[in-house]
C-alpha cells in the first residue's frame, strides 16, 4: 500500500522569499518520488524526480527536494519565489515492479506568489 | 516534437449519454495512463496500458468507464450512461516506459448535465 499527504491545501509567501511545500509518504516498498506542477489552463509538468540516486534533487526553475528516508518526507523548496511560480504543485509517489505500476498523486498544494 | 494531445477539449453531455474520449500519446511512448481529476482535488488513477496490453484497470470507478489502446498508440476512454459524478477533468498521460517520467495532455473538461 502507499499513500502520500501534502500537509498544506495552500501556501502564501512574497515574491524573493523562499519557498516550503510539505510532503509525507508512505509505501511499503522503495518507491520513486515526483514534484509536477500544474499552471492555471495548462498540462501537468514534471518539476523533479527521485529515484534512489541522489537524495537530494534538483530541478527545474530553482526548485530541489530533498528525499528523507527516516522521516519519510520530500519537501519541494525554492530560495527565492518568482512570480511565475504561482501554480498549483502536486507530490506522487510511485511503485513498479515488472508490468504492475502504481501512482498515487497528493492532494495538491497552491502556492500563491505576492508582490 | 508534439506532446501528448487530447481531443475534444471540452465535453458537456446530458445524463445518460455515453462519451468518448481520445488521447494521442507521444509517438514511441510505450505507457499509457488514464487520470480523472476532480475540481479541487489530484488526480486520480484510472488505468494504465503497456503498449495495447491493459495492464491494470483498478481505478475504473465503475462499469460504466471502458479503455481501449488497440494498436497501441492512440487510446479512447469511454463512459457509458454518463452520470453527473463523471464531470471533472480527464487526463492522459505517456512515458517511455513505466512510470518514470509521464507526460501530460491538457486534458478533457467533461461536464454532465
Amino acid at each position: 500500500a502507499q499513500s502520500v499527504t501534502q500537509l498544506d491545501s495552500h501556501v502564501s509567501v512574497s515574491e524573493g522569499t523562499p519557498v516550503l511545500l510539505r510532503c509525507n509518504y508512505s509505501s511499503s516498498y522503495s518507491p520513486s518520488l515526483f514534484w509536477y506542477v500544474q499552471h492555471p489552463n495548462k498540462g501537468l509538468q514534471l518539476l523533479l524526480k527521485y529515484t534512489s540516486a541522489a537524495t537530494l534533487v534538483k530541478g527545474i526553475n530553482g526548485f530541489e527536494a530533498e528525499f528523507k528516508k527516516s522521516e519519510t518526507s520530500f519537501h519541494l523548496t525554492k530560495p527565492s519565489a518568482h512570480m511565475s511560480d504561482a501554480a498549483e504543485y502536486f507530490c506522487v509517489v510511485t511503485f513498479s515492479s515488472g508490468g504492475y505500476q502504481k501512482v498515487t498523486f497528493g492532494t495538491g498544494t497552491k502556492l500563491q506568489v505576492i508582490p | 516534437g508534439a506532446g501528448v494531445s487530447q481531443s475534444p477539449r471540452y465535453k458537456v453531455a446530458k445524463r445518460g449519454q455515453d462519451v468518448a474520449l481520445r488521447c494521442d500519446p507521444i509517438s514511441g511512448h510505450v505507457s499509457l495512463f488514464w487520470y480523472q481529476q476532480a475540481l479541487g482535488q489530484g488526480p486520480e488513477f484510472l488505468t494504465y496500458f503497456q503498449n495495447e496490453a491493459q495492464l491494470d484497470k483498478s481505478g475504473l470507478p465503475s462499469d460504466r468507464f471502458f479503455a481501449e489502446r488497440p494498436e497501441g498508440s492512440v487510446s479512447t476512454l469511454k463512459i457509458q450512461r454518463t452520470q453527473q459524478e463523471d464531470s471533472a477533468v480527464y487526463l492522459c498521460a505517456s512515458s517511455l516506459w513505466g512510470i518514470n517520467e509521464q507526460f501530460f495532455g491538457p486534458g478533457t473538461r467533461l461536464t454532465v448535465l
